[in-house]
This record gives structure tokens, sequence and C-alpha cells, in this order.
């Protein structure tokens, strides 16, 4: 394990549903991130906390929804998704944000939207 | 817009040679670089960093170079052992105050027996 858990590793969501991906970290990082995997594309960078205030949205739909309660979780919700949504989403988390360290990643949550 | 990429997306070695994989990046701003290996199922997983005031730093049996001039950034891989095959990322960090890194799609190292 690299420090950084993510649950569920799979879920299978209609479009209707409403779930929530779960991250978490032990390593006394202070920056927590979501990207999104899809196939045959670049990591694309969705959000970014820094000390448990969001510091970048990159113009993800509002149909994602981050939260961030404290430097050690993070939380991405969902409700309504779209089938092109079906992606693996990773977490990641570092120091701290905009500085040069790299990044502990999770396995990720494979998620299928049908 | 910046971009980083990699060369090629299949990159096929006999155990025990040397690999090369490369990546090109467009934003000379960028002052930070990692590369990263993902296996089938799991996160990225860190390998070696370099920052925009080197040209080279070495690892345990990894070797990444920088090189500004054309913007280009290479991860060299000594003695490629099965346990290498993964898919390659490299990764910049603007440096224009934007956080978050930056991914290029990703080079799939497949070691020959």
């Amino acid at each position: 394990e690299t420090g950084v858990t993510q649950t569920p590793r799979h879920l299978v969501m209609g479009m209707t549903n409403k779930k929530s991906l779960k991250c978490e970290q032990h390593l006394g990082h202070n920056a927590m991130y979501w990207y999104k995997q899809s196939a045959k594309k670049p990591l694309e960078l969705m959000f970014v906390y820094n000390f448990k205030e969001q510091t970048e949205n990159n113009s993800v739909p509002s149909r994602f929804s981050p939260e961030c309660p404290n430097s050690s979780h993070l939380f991405l919700h969902l409700h309504t998704l779209q089938p092109e949504d079906s992606a693996l989403y990773l977490c990641a988390s570092s120091p701290r944000a905009n500085s040069n360290y790299g990044y502990t990643f999770g396995s990720g949550t494979r998620l299928t939207v049908v | 817009g910046e971009s980083v990429g990699l060369h090629l997306p299949t990159l096929s070695v006999q155990e025990g040679d040397n690999s090369i994989i490369n990546c090109a990046y467009s934003n000379s701003a960028s002052d930070y670089f990692i590369w990263y290996k993902q296996e089938s199922g799991k996160g990225p997983q860190f390998i070696i960093d370099i920052r925009s005031n080197m040209d080279k730093r070495q690892g345990q049996r990894v070797t990444v170079l920088l090189n500004k001039t054309v913007k280009h950034l290479s991860l060299q891989i000594a003695a490629t052992q099965p346990g290498d095959s993964a898919v390659y990322f490299c990764a910049e960090r603007s440096g224009g105050g934007a956080d978050g890194l930056t991914f290029g799609k990703g080079t799939h190292l497949i070691i020959q027996p």
C-alpha cells in the first residue's frame, strides 16, 4: 500500500444514482488531488485541495462535487453521471500544493456508469 | 496550450537490455518533472524526479535526463527486468503558480524474455 487508500475499488452506478468516492491518506500531507484516467488519454486533473481549501477546479462538470473535511480525507460526490464519465478515478496527495514534490497515488476507483 | 506527451505508445525490449522512454513538453516555464510507473490495477508510482536546474539525475537502475533547450525528457532503465513491465508517464509542473501536475499519455513498456 502507498499510504493513500481509496474506496470502493470498483463501482457500478446508474445515471440517476448518487454515490461517493472516498480517499484517505496517512502520510501527513496537506494537499490532495482528484485525477480522472480514461483509456488512451492522459491523466486529467480535476480538483486540488491545499490545507483543506480548494485551489483548483479544472472545469469539471457540476455533477462531480468534491469535499475535503480535513487534510487526510477527500471525497468525490457523484450524481446524474453520464456513461462517458466511466473511468478510473485516482486520488493523490503531496506535502503541499504548488511545490516540487511528487504525488503519492492511491490505487483508484474503477467507475462504470450504466 | 501546454502539453506533455510521449513519443511512442509502446516500447518492446529484451530482458536485460536498457530501455529509453522519451517525453516532450511544450511549456518552457515548467520547473519540475517526474516519471511515474503504473502497473495493471494500480495507481501511478513515483520513480524519479528532476528539477529544471539539473540536466541529469540517477536513481537505482534509472536515470532521468532533461534537455531544456529542446524541451525533452527521457527515462533510462538499466538491465530491464520483467517487473519493469508497466505504463510509464512523464509529468510536469508548470511553475507558473498553477497547482497540479500535467501528465503525458504514457508509454507501455513490454519486456520480451
